[in-house]
């Protein structure tokens, strides 16, 4: 069966740290990944997305996220955090016809 | 471009009662999934309708339900509401590519509805 594992349900950092966020998969065949992020307050919005080719993909606000298909992972990563990026963060596997969402990750910067 | 939107922001309603929750999607986008996004259990997949048929379903009861209607709408029912229904239902929409036999392109999320049962 398809799943998605988030591996850290809550992430505390200062301003300026750097950011991973893990995502597992499990799915037999081709996937495409996503990255949702919802701040306090506001609806889920796409961050970044991976159908094929460069398995480095670069999304908005300075994420980017690295598809590793021998680890059937999908991290989200950004160099350099800020107190905005506060908000909690969905990773998303689509396998066929499904789209399984990740438990979340919830990130709070301290300014 | 308008984005996806929900009716009503929140429901209120009690034990036993019927729910329904609307939602319009983009123009042009011929998909419309459902979520419950329960405290602590992220998002849940509930219904997928694509050109007005039921395409998938979740890990739910019977007694949530729903159809779209031919401008794409759709509409969740649930009916003998039970206090743990009480989350926030997110409905997304994206640009359905069924017919060409192509997978469904990314899923654009509205505002949800706050459904709290008392």
């Amino acid at each position: 069966a398809q799943s998605v594992s988030q591996h850290n349900h809550h992430v505390i950092l200062s301003e300026a740290a750097s950011l991973e966020l893990g995502c597992n998969y499990s799915y037999g065949g081709t996937v495409n990944l996503f990255w949702y992020v919802q701040y306090p307050g506001q609806h889920l919005q796409l961050l970044l997305k991976y159908f094929s080719g460069d398995p480095l993909v670069k999304g908005i606000k300075g994420f980017e996220a690295e598809f590793i298909k021998s680890k059937f992972s999908f991290n989200l990563r950004k160099p350099s955090v800020q107190w905005s990026d506060t908000a909690e963060y969905f990773c998303a596997v689509r396998g066929g016809f499904k789209t399984i969402f990740g438990a979340g990750t919830r990130l709070f910067v301290k300014a | 471009e308008a984005g996806v939107t929900q009716s009503p922001t929140h429901l209120i309603k009690t034990r036993g009662q019927q729910a329904t929750l609307r939602c319009s999607p983009i123009s042009g986008h011929t998909s419309v999934y459902w979520y419950q996004q329960a405290l602590g259990l992220g998002l849940q997949f509930l219904l997928w309708y694509d050109e007005g048929e039921e395409r998938n379903r979740g890990n739910f009861p019977p007694r949530f339900s729903g159809r779209q209607f031919p401008n794409y709408s759709s509409e969740l029912n649930v009916n003998a509401l039970e206090l743990e229904d009480s989350a926030l239902y997110l409905c997304a929409s994206s640009w359905g590519g069924l017919a060409g036999g192509l997978s469904p392109d990314t899923q654009y999320f509205g505002p949800g509805t706050r459904l709290t049962v008392l």
